[in-house]
This record gives C-alpha cells, structure tokens and sequence, in this order.
C-alpha cells in the first residue's frame, strides 16, 4: 500500500528560525509535491520535485526552499519563519503525470 | 487568480439522498481533473478521476461528471453516508508537456451528511 510519511504532526517554532520539514515515500515515485494549506483557501502548490536534485517553483514558493537528495525523500525548508507561514503542510508523491497523487497526514507548524 | 473554484463553502445532506459537489476551472489547458477527500487531521485521499476524454466515470456510490463547455465538473454521491461528511477538494491538471502532474486544487467543500 502506499505510504506518504511526514516527520512531524505538530512543530512549534520561533520567528527567525531556520525550519525543516522532512517527507518520505516508499513507492518508488518520481515526483513529490509540498503544499500548505489554509482555511478558504484550499491546497497551494510551493514546491515539487520531479526527479532526485531537480525542483521548480510552485505557486507561492516565497520564503521557503526543496531539498531532494535521494528518491524516496524531499525535504521543505523555511529559511527564516515568519507568523505568516504558521499553516497545514502536506506532502504527496506520485508515479506518472497522469496517476493521482498520494498524500502525508500533514505537519501543523505553528510560528510564534 | 483562482483558476479552479468551489463556490459552495459548504453543503448539509440527510443520509441515504443525493450530494452533489460541484467546481469550476477557468484553464481550458486542464485535461484531467480530480476528486479528493479529507477528514480532520489526516492528509486528502484520492477518490475518483476523469479525464478530459470523457463526461462521465463511477466508481461504486461515486460519479464524477465533466462539462468541458461549460468547464464545470461535479461529485454525485448516492446513497449518502455520515461517513461520508468531510471535506471535499477538486483539483485539475495539464498532463502535457513539463507539468509533472502539478494539480491546482479549489478551496474546498465541507458536507455534513445528518442520520
């Protein structure tokens, strides 16, 4: 079956900090997706990744950055939190361009 | 820019009749649209898919339809469930060139399905 896994439910952090959010898939997938999502405004694309060490700019890539070293993991990155970034992130992964995408159960990060 | 729009914020159905959820896209380059579902505290589940191809496609209490005029697609869920209540998000895709499978999603519909 297919398992998207997200290193953290909930995270807490400060202003400033730099912060990490890992992702992880066993299915042998190409592509890999960050999202965030927020209450109206449905899921927004901020990074993805279509092969190891490639990534492109989602729609609000602003603030943050990818890391795809191996595979199976792609990692979000925010370089210096800010309060407007305190949101539900979810991760997804998929085969082909054309197979639904399959997604974490989410990391709430809040930012104080 | 709101490419792909869910204008009802919310819909309330008695179990065992009809939902219907419906989402309109504005890129007449999508060709493949999506349905997801999602519950408190868990990330969204794929449910059902079509592709531009066709109008029509079911999967057990499922049917999505596509308008490609009117570019408008809808989730018909018959008979309705409590289980059923959650969060609903349609997403469309341009599956050619350099999209990788990049979906835009729309804001999102919660159904309350009542006993």
């Amino acid at each position: 079956d297919v398992k998207v896994t997200q290193s953290s439910r909930y995270l807490v952090k400060r202003t400033g900090e730099k912060v990490f959010l890992e992702c992880v898939q066993d299915m042998d997938h190409e592509n890999m997706f960050w999202y965030r999502q927020d209450p109206g405004l449905g899921l927004r694309l901020i990074y993805f990744s279509y092969d190891v060490k490639m990534k492109e700019k989602g729609d609000i890539p602003e603030g943050y950055s990818v890391s795809r070293e191996k595979k199976e993991r792609f990692s979000l990155i925010l370089e210096s939190a800010s309060t407007n970034q305190t949101s539900m992130y979810l991760c997804a992964s998929s085969l082909q361009y054309k197979q639904p995408q399959h997604f974490g159960d989410g990391t709430r990060l809040s930012i104080l | 820019d709101q490419q792909v729009k869910q204008n009802s914020p919310s819909l309330s159905v008695q179990e065992g009749r009809i939902s219907i959820l419906n989402c309109d896209y504005t890129n007449s380059m999508f060709d493949y649209f999506l349905w997801y579902k999602k519950y408190p505290a868990e990330g969204p589940t794929f449910l059902i898919s079509i592709s531009s191809i066709k109008d029509k496609n079911e999967d057990g209490r499922f049917t999505v339809f596509l308008n490609k005029s009117a570019k408008h697609l809808s989730l018909h869920i018959v008979p309705s469930q409590p289980g059923d209540s959650a969060v609903y998000f349609c997403a469309a895709s341009r599956t050619g060139g350099t999209s990788y499978g990049k979906l835009t999603f729309g804001q999102g519909t919660i159904l309350t399905v009542h006993p």
